[in-house]
């Protein structure tokens, strides 16, 4: 089964500053998908980047970029530029869509708030 | 083009009532997903959807959860009765059956049982 791990319950960071969030993740797969999403006050999950892991350049959305490290399973979120709109909780997310269809497995979150 | 809906927003009810949460999914697709989003945690998924066969449903609670998608479009699912630990966000997500497979999610539906 696959798991993801977020060992980071809350986070705080000053506008226009970097931070980043950390996700460890544990497969057995060697194809799959990453994702980091944000879900703020509404309750709208929002996809903000996506990292497929045959690819070894790592995804870069705007102020958005990851850190894949597929041999440590690892995949860290920064975020450069810090906006108060990027108040949200923040979730890692791993599937596999070369099965099909399958489910995103998410970790438990982390609470981002941006200091103005 | 519009994204998924959910409705209602908010539901609180007595335990032991029934409720049901319904959701349309983007046009076109085809894979439907309920998950539940207990506070603090990370969605997890309950119940999977190929058109209108139910093909993912062994995080259901079967005694008390059903749900339906009838015509491979619109999704409803029910609780009956409703219990304590039953509240949370319940949230619709919608995918096509190719490419990335994207999944798009439903503001979702915040249920308070008291």
């Amino acid at each position: 089964a696959q798991t993801v791990t977020q060992s980071q319950p809350e986070m705080s960071v000053q506008e226009a500053e970097t931070v980043t969030l950390s996700c460890t993740y544990d497969t057995s797969e060697n194809n799959y998908y990453l994702f980091w999403y944000k879900q703020p006050p509404s309750r709208q999950m929002i996809l903000v980047i996506r990292q497929e892991a045959y690819k070894q350049q790592n995804a870069t959305e705007n102020r958005f970029s990851v850190n894949f490290q597929k041999a440590a399973k690892s995949f860290s979120l920064k975020i450069s530029d810090s906006q108060l709109g990027d108040t949200a909780m923040y979730f890692c997310a791993f599937n596999r869509p070369y099965r099909g269809n399958t489910p995103l497995v998410f970790g438990k979150g982390t609470r981002l708030s941006v200091i103005a | 083009e519009a994204g998924v809906v959910q409705s209602p927003r908010y539901k609180i009810i007595e335990k032991k009532q029934p409720v049901a949460f319904w959701c349309n999914p983007i046009s076109g697709h085809n894979t439907l997903y309920w998950y539940r989003q207990n506070l603090g945690q990370g969605p997890e998924l309950l119940i999977r959807y190929e058109n209108e066969e139910a093909v993912d449903d062994s995080q259901l609670p079967k005694d008390r959860f059903s749900a339906e998608r009838l015509k491979g479009v619109d999704s409803t699912l029910k609780i009956q009765p409703a219990e304590l630990g039953d509240s949370a966000v319940y949230l619709c997500a919608s995918s096509l059956a190719s490419g990335t497979r994207e999944q798009y999610f439903g503001p979702g539906t915040r249920l308070t049982v008291t």
